[in-house]
């Protein structure tokens, strides 16, 4: 079953604007990460962010944690075209070792 | 040139053939796993191995098979048993549990 729930399905903004996905889950974890998939290919691993961590930045993005709501969120700034993908969140479930659990999916369309 | 490869990119399945795909990774990882991924989906896990000669089942392992002889090499054999298996199928190594999953490029299997 999907660990992680991903809102919103679709996102679609012009280019240069922020961009805000978020995702919920439903057990404890080690840590939530965010990947990046861009059609009919494989997942890039943008950012990983610890359950004792609240915040984390990379480049243009921001990655917030509420461990007390479940939930996440991912902020890109200053969007391009080239951002234009799906972006899942995994969770890494307290008590499964190795195993990451993705949700459905963003997918955003980044507009010029 | 340091990575991870699927092939082939394609594969196309009659009805009551086995099917393997192939996932090769040169990055040393202890850690590989294979996903299924369909239209407009996040990943479903099929199998997974920590370690060489050891793998265990995901959350939808009927109808498919791996092996792993080799750290370098764990492909996936699609059986005769598994009735849908079309689908985008991705295969992912981390150095550790818990860790960042690096993905290969996909093979997208289709049933004559």
């Amino acid at each position: 079953s999907q660990q992680g729930e991903e809102d919103p399905q679709a996102l679609s903004i012009q280019e240069g604007e922020n961009a805000t996905m978020n995702c919920s889950y439903k057990t404890s974890i080690n840590n939530l990460q965010w990947y990046r998939q861009n059609s009919g290919r494989g997942l890039v691993h943008l950012i990983l962010i610890r359950s004792n961590e609240r915040e984390k930045h990379s480049g243009r993005l921001r990655v917030t944690l509420d461990t007390s709501k479940k939930s996440s969120s991912l902020l890109i700034t200053a969007s391009r075209a080239a951002d234009t993908a799906s972006y899942f969140c995994a969770t890494d479930a307290a008590g499964t070792a190795s195993k990451l659990t993705f949700g459905t999916g963003t997918r955003l369309q980044v507009t010029l | 040139d340091g990575g991870i490869t699927q092939s082939p990119k394609y594969l196309f399945r009659k009805e009551g053939q086995n099917v393997t795909l192939s996932c090769e990774q040169n990055l040393n990882h202890d850690a590989m796993y294979w996903y299924r991924q369909d239209p407009g989906q996040g990943l479903r896990l099929i199998y997974y191995s920590q370690i060489v000669n050891d793998f265990q089942k995901g959350d939808i392992a009927e109808g498919y098979s791996v092996s792993r002889e080799k750290k370098e090499s764990f492909p996936l054999t699609v059986t005769s048993a598994q009735k849908n298996p079309t689908a985008f199928y991705l295969c992912a190594s981390s150095g550790t549990a818990q860790e960042t999953q690096y993905f290969g490029p996909g093979t997208r299997l289709l049933v004559l």
